[in-house]
């Protein structure tokens, strides 16, 4: 059964700390790997799309990795901001069929 | 702004009502795709369209229906509610080719209270 598994499933951490999410798939034939950022009651916004041949993919301080081998990805995020507090969403593609995952609720407090 | 504007973004009615959600893509965008997300769940794909036609579908309930028209907006219909359809109802579009390489930008959601 395709599935994508995000851990953990919130997160609190202090401003301007690191902090890594983590999304374990089963999803196959694997096309694509993208990161959304929702915020609360807002539309996802893509953050990053990687393919098999990337196995890492930064779009500011965000950045991805992909390991497709033992199937797992993480968005790291470096030096958060208060902005970062949001809901971040895995998305396997294969072919035409999206696979979410319950994605990662993140708070930054001050 | 994703460019993908859906309305209402408000909507309270009471079971057994029917009510009718719109989603216009971005410009040249011929995929329409519809989630339902419900509260403290992740996104849940309802049915694609590509460029007026069904190209897949999800897990879309018989009491829903959707359909593209010739301008490329959409329309999801939803009846006989239930207190469980209780949720936020997303539109995204994605250029062509259809297929899923495709970058989807999501609408901002209609948030469908059914009391």
């Amino acid at each position: 059964k395709n599935q994508v598994e995000q851990s953990p499933q919130s997160l609190i951490i202090l401003e301007g700390k690191n902090c890594t999410l983590q999304c374990n798939y089963t999803v196959s034939p694997f096309s694509n790997l993208r990161w959304y950022k929702q915020d609360t009651g807002r539309g996802p916004v893509s953050l990053t799309i990687m393919t098999f041949s990337e196995n890492t993919k930064s779009n500011g301080r965000y950045t991805a990795t992909l390991d497709a081998d033992t199937k797992q990805s993480s968005l790291h995020i470096t030096a958060s901001q208060l902005s970062d507090s949001a809901s971040y969403i895995c998305v396997v593609v294969t072919g035409n069929q999206f696979y979410f995952g319950t994605g990662t609720s993140l708070t930054v407090i001050p | 702004d994703s460019g993908v504007t859906q309305t209402p973004k408000h909507l309270i009615t009471a079971t057994g009502q029917r009510v009718t959600l719109r989603c216009s893509p971005r410009s040249g965008d011929l995929s329409v795709y519809w989630y339902q997300q419900s509260l403290d769940q992740g996104l849940q794909f309802l049915i694609q369209y590509y460029n007026g036609e069904e190209r897949a579908k999800g897990n879309i309930l018989e009491r829903f229906s959707a359909q593209q028209f010739p301008d490329l907006h959409s329309e999801l219909n939803l009846s006989s509610l239930e207190l469980g359809d209780s949720a936020l109802y997303f539109c995204a579009s994605s250029p062509p080719p259809a297929g899923g390489w495709g970058e989807l930008f999501f609408g901002e959601g209609s948030r469908l209270t059914v009391l």
